[in-house]
């Protein structure tokens, strides 16, 4: 049984331009959780998704940050007009009930915006 | 005052100590605890978590909770060079997401 998949491992932008993180949950699991951590940050919550709904997006940055699951395929973290603050860590974990304590966190995509 | 506080450290000990890494929170209507162990460059690796006000324990790991004190520990017994890692607690509630510290690393020299 595959863990949470996340790619790319590690993505590079220019400023300006769009970054795309995608997000494969374990089997059976259809609640997605994304995280960021900046270097000596903790994870900072982004937004909670089940599949087709943004259930809690209240850590989202207002601009440019969208996020998506839909009924098929990986749930995608979309950071449009990167600036080099956006360079961090983004972690996605996934639970099967939608209970924190039984997600399971990928090994994360690091952005790194020049 | 942050809602989880988390001494970042470093922490460096000999290989046998025992550890002891610690968080104080300020909400009180967080419903269970976790701790957290991550890598350098992985994702982080749920370790233990608990519901209510006590010790648990698994193998060479003990995690505590004191909810009127609202602080939570997690103490490692004879401590090996492959627990040097960064260990975060995080807490939550139902229906809203988890809360992270910001994490200790752990340098246990051989």
């Amino acid at each position: 049984n595959a863990g949470v998949m996340q790619n790319p491992r590690h993505l590079v932008r220019r400023r300006g331009q769009e970054a795309r993180l995608r997000c494969s949950p374990m089997k059976g699991h259809s609640h997605v959780y994304w995280y960021r951590q900046l270097p000596e940050e903790g994870l900072k919550f982004m937004v909670y998704l089940q599949k087709e709904n943004i259930i809690d997006e209240s850590g989202m940055p207002k601009e440019r940050f969208s996020a998506e699951f839909p009924k098929e395929g990986p749930s995608i973290l979309r950071i449009q007009q990167v600036v080099r603050g956006d360079s961090a860590a983004y972690f996605c974990a996934s639970s099967p009930l939608g209970e924190d304590t039984e997600a399971f966190f990928g090994q994360g995509t690091r952005l790194t915006v020049v | 005052q942050k809602e989880v506080e988390q001494d970042p450290g470093p922490l460096s000990v000999p290989e046998g100590a025992i550890v002891s890494l610690n968080c104080t929170y300020s909400n009180s209507a967080f419903q269970y605890f976790m701790w957290y162990r991550q890598y350098s460059r992985k994702g982080p690796e749920l370790l233990m978590y608990t519901y209510s006000s006590g010790n648990k324990e698994d193998g060479r790991f003990t995690a505590q909770v004191d909810k009127s004190s609202k602080y939570i520990s997690l103490f490692i017994r004879d401590s090996q060079p492959s627990d040097s890692a960064t260990y975060l607690c995080a807490m939550g509630q139902a229906g809203t997401a988890l809360i992270f510290g910001k994490g200790t690393t752990l340098s246990v020299s051989s």
